[in-house]
């Protein structure tokens, strides 16, 4: 089956960092990738959804100067979470999906915790 | 507003019955649905994808689809504990829509 890949898988750091969480699609081209949060015993949110080699669109309530969107080819997108604060500790998924009615797929998800 | 409905549970089986999840949809031009299923901690795993009416089975879990009613079911057969997690129901327009996920069902087994 189709394979994302999801790193890293945890992230401890100080208030004030910034982190970049990458996602790739292993085997098959993703045409949007998209990024999700979700608090414990919640369910997934949505943050926003990219398409190669355009601007992200970002789901109302999220800030885009805050949660940086890039993807740069057909099989990568990168999160990166700005000055993160101990508010943004959270499990952070990728998902990939190409053309279609093909189906997301899900990359194992970053455990993300500021100090 | 696209909505996909799930009743959050949680749903209780003995081990060996089976667990039926229903799920219902408001976008009635939906091309694609899709079960996920998400163990405590994990992120969701793709199980069954379908998209036309009737049952479609791939070992012990079935989907159903009635697109009339805009209604999508999963049915577990002999459940196990191993079965226990949460599960998505996830309904997907035409062409380059989102997908738009259900809050998830959580389902016990109890052994």
């Amino acid at each position: 089956g189709a394979v994302v890949s999801q790193h890293p898988s945890r992230v401890i750091c100080k208030s004030g960092t910034s982190v970049k969480i990458e996602c790739r699609s292993l085997d098959f081209q993703a045409t949007t990738m998209f990024w999700y949060r979700q608090f414990p015993k919640k369910s997934l949110m949505l943050m926003a959804t990219s398409n190669e080699g355009s601007k992200a669109t970002y789901e109302q309530g999220v800030e885009k100067d805050k949660f940086l969107i890039n993807h740069a080819s057909l099989t990568l997108s990168t999160l990166t979470v700005t000055s993160a604060h101990p508010e943004d500790s959270s499990f952070y998924i990728c998902s990939a999906s190409g053309q279609n009615d093909q189906p997301q797929h899900f990359g194992d998800g970053t455990r993300l915790s500021i100090l | 507003q696209k909505e996909v409905e799930q009743n959050s549970g949680p749903l209780s089986v003995p081990e060996g019955a089976i667990a039926s999840l229903n799920c219902t949809y408001s976008d009635r031009v939906s091309q694609s649905f899709f079960w996920y299923r998400q163990y405590s901690g994990k992120s969701p795993e793709l199980i069954m994808s379908i998209y036309s009416n009737g049952d479609k089975e791939d070992g012990r879990f079935t989907a159903q689809l009635n697109k009339a009613s805009q209604y999508v079911s999963l049915l577990i057969r002999d459940s196990q504990p191993s079965d226990s997690a949460t599960y998505l129901c996830a309904v997907k327009g035409g062409g380059y829509q989102k997908v738009t996920f259900g809050i998830g069902t959580k389902l016990q087994v109890i052994p």
